[in-house]
């Protein structure tokens, strides 16, 4: 069965630093793109970034350009998103999902055809 | 606030045909993006449901069917039933953003 599972979530306060995982199984994980998508709550879905499959091309939103860093680890079948001087407006559940293909040229125009539950990253003092 | 709107929300009765609309620009869906649909249950992550703008994965109902005209997008449910009270997400992409963009999600209520 094609699944994603995050982890890495929790309290951490304004300025701080997290880094959520999400490990794969059941598909070849180094052909496809992978992307992260948050809610914050009560809200609707927000695409935060996403990543080809060979790992070789990444996308961010202007939100959090230049303060999250998505990577992956093809060898161990896990995704990675590095979130640093986090900010309250970041508090959200973050969902893994992945991609059709893994071609980098085409990663915009992607959908999201497995989804994990998600990991909850809250930003308060 | 979206580039994408959608209609908060939708009611219908059960058995009746619902339409959830996804409106964009020139520079997402009107410069010709394939645009695609999640359905969303209560509690639960976002699932795939159209692709390619009028594409059904394997195992979603055909009651569900999506189409695409213009800087517009529409998702219909024929039929509604109990299980179908969800939020729906439309998804492209956005030349002016450079990135991927959701609608802001429409909630559907059976009556």
């Amino acid at each position: 069965e094609v699944q994603v599972l995050e982890s890495g979530g929790g309290l951490v306060q304004p300025g701080g630093s997290l880094r959520l995982s999400c490990a794969a199984s059941g598909f070849t994980f180094s052909s496809y793109a992978m992307t992260w998508v948050r809610q914050a709550p009560g809200k609707g879905l927000e695409w935060v970034s996403g990543i080809s499959g060979s790992g070789g091309h990444t996308y961010y939103s202007a939100s959090v350009k230049g303060r999250f860093t998505m990577s992956r680890d093809n060898s161990k079948n896990t995704l990675y998103l590095q979130m640093n001087s986090l900010r309250a407006e970041d508090t959200a559940l973050y969902y893994c999902a992945k991609g059709p293909y893994g071609d980098p040229l085409g990663y915009y125009y992607y959908y999201m055809d497995v989804w994990g539950k998600g990991t909850t990253v809250t930003v308060s003092s | 606030q979206s580039v994408l709107t959608q209609p908060p929300s939708v009611s219908g009765a059960p058995g009746q045909r619902v339409t959830i609309s996804c409106t964009g620009s020139s520079s997402n869906i009107g410069a010709d993006y394939d645009v695609h649909w999640y359905q969303q249950l209560p509690g639960t992550a976002p699932k795939f449901l159209i692709y390619g703008n009028s594409n059904r994965p394997s195992g979603v109902p055909d009651r569900f069917s999506g189409s695409k005209s213009g800087t517009s997008a529409s998702l219909a449910i024929t039929g509604l039933q109990a299980e179908d009270e969800a939020d729906y997400y439309c998804q492209t992409y956005d030349s002016s953003l450079s990135g991927v963009v959701f609608g802001g999600g429409t909630k559907v209520t059976v009556l």
